[in-house]
């Protein structure tokens, strides 16, 4: 079975532009989660997205937005990039809901770099 | 506002020494906490969960502790391998989202 999977694995952009990563969530999970990993800051949560609806948004400005679509894949837009942008982000999938009972896993991530 | 810490940011073994973790909470209403492993540049891999009415759990050469009341746990890795040279990361889950610590770095010589 296949697992969670991100595209591109790498993008390069230049400031001012925009980026859009995409996340496919392993069969069956409707839940959807964004984390970003810049270098010196951690992991950092940034969107929840189940059954199509935002649930739940990190410490990020408008800027960063996403959405889900009907088959629960997900993309994660970042407008006017800025150097700060630069990072690992990662997508993460699970059962519907967000209490303790659904796991999340992790796909391996998408390397932005803004010049 | 939940903060995670973990200690120490850096740790160097030679083989066969027991690794041990440590990450502390400031807001001891979890719904679970997490182990994770990650390799340079790459996603996350699972080690253990541990919900927050367990004490520890179990897989292998890991065994990790949970002290919700005091906000701690604990990774022990027994045995160390050059293989399990890595970063290590814990993480808290409340409502729908999971909050990490800045991880531990591990390396582990032959």
């Amino acid at each position: 079975e296949a697992g969670v999977t991100q595209s591109p694995t790498h993008l390069i952009k230049t400031r001012g532009q925009q980026a859009t990563l995409r996340c496919s969530p392993i069969s069956g999970h409707t839940s959807v989660y964004w984390y970003q990993q810049a270098l010196g800051l951690g992991l950092q949560f940034l969107l929840w997205y189940d059954e199509g609806e935002e649930r739940n948004r990190g410490n990020f400005p408008p800027r960063f937005s996403g959405r889900q679509f009907p088959n629960y894949s997900s993309e994660l837009n970042v407008n006017a990039l800025e150097l700060e942008d630069s990072a690992l982000y990662l997508c993460a999938s699970s059962l519907a809901g967000g209490g303790k009972e659904n796991i999340q896993y992790f796909g391996a991530g998408t390397r932005l770099s803004v010049l | 506002k939940q903060e995670v810490t973990q200690i120490p940011a850096a740790l160097s073994v030679p083989e066969g020494e027991n690794l041990v973790l440590n990450c502390s909470f400031t807001d001891s209403a979890i719904y679970n906490l997490q182990w994770f492993r990650q390799d340079p540049g790459k996603g996350l891999t699972s080690l253990l969960l541990i919900q927050s009415s367990q004490r520890e759990q179990t897989s292998g050469r890991l065994n990790a502790s949970l002290d919700k009341s005091s906000g701690r746990s604990t990774l022990y890795i027994a045995a160390s391998q050059p293989g399990d040279s890595a970063t290590y990361l814990c993480a808290v889950k409340s409502w729908g989202k999971l909050q990490f610590g800045a991880g531990t770095q591990v390396v582990v010589t032959p």
